[in-house]
């Protein structure tokens, strides 16, 4: 069971928008602004889209936006594109001893 | 850009050691914070170790303490992941990881991945 809690499939169909939502604790998601989001195509390497709860890396479409509201934190893909279907997972910073904290991963499909 | 090779991982018996490597390229590797990240098959990803810019700090994952290791040598540009007492729970694929700052306090990002490489552990 991951740390962080996330559906475990969403969909959508080209050009509309999807969220996906990721819930921790009053230790992670709740205590900083350090959440991640990572696309991760299987058989390649995962890749960082989103950082600090809302920032995107370089290169990043404005297509994919972050937010958080208490304990939750959400990842927002608009105008969707075929080559969007992926797996995301989020993490987040924790207070614990285990520094980092996964979620169990959403498959988006695009349909 | 930077890149991340990973190596070192096969098929192994419980109760077996394995040394995973990690050779960076492409960035100042003793700027950063570098990390562990495996998956299972067929699981999400998890957070193994970490280890600070200088090697003063280090992190791990609760089913990992005290068995795992984590390294590196600056210059070589190298990550280390010491694995002791292999279990078939540690079966899975090994990312080395970039954190964004020098630091695995606060870390806020994974910036470049490697492919992975495979650990296997069965009898």
């Amino acid at each position: 069971q991951s740390a962080l809690t996330q559906p475990a499939s969403v969909s959508g169909s080209p050009g509309q928008s999807i969220t996906i939502s990721c819930t921790g604790t009053s230790s992670d998601i709740g205590a900083y602004n350090l959440v991640s989001w990572y696309q991760h195509h299987p058989g390649k390497a995962p890749k960082l889209i989103i950082y600090d709860v809302s920032n995107r890396p370089s290169g990043i479409s404005v297509r994919f936006s972050g937010s958080k509201s208490g304990n939750t934190a959400s990842l927002t893909i608009s105008g969707l594109h075929a080559d969007d279907e992926s797996d995301y997972y989020c993490s987040s910073y924790t207070s614990t001893t285990t520094h980092v904290v996964f979620g169990g991963g959403t498959k988006l499909t695009v349909l | 850009e930077g890149q991340l090779v990973e190596s070192g991982g096969g098929s192994v018996q419980p109760g077996s050691s394995l040394r995973l490597s990690c050779a960076a390229s492409g960035f100042t590797f003793s700027d950063y914070a570098m990390h562990w990240v495996r998956q299972a098959p067929g699981k999400g990803l998890e957070w193994v170790s970490g280890i600070s810019w200088n090697s003063v700090t280090t992190g791990y994952a609760d089913s990992v303490k005290g068995q795992f290791t984590i390294s590196r040598d600056n210059a070589k540009h190298s990550l280390y992941l010491q694995l002791n007492s292999l279990r078939p729970e540690d079966t899975a694929l090994y990312y080395c990881a970039k954190g964004r700052t020098y630091q695995i306090l606060l870390e806020n990002g994974f910036d470049i991945w490697g492919l992975g490489t495979m650990v296997s552990v069965s009898s």
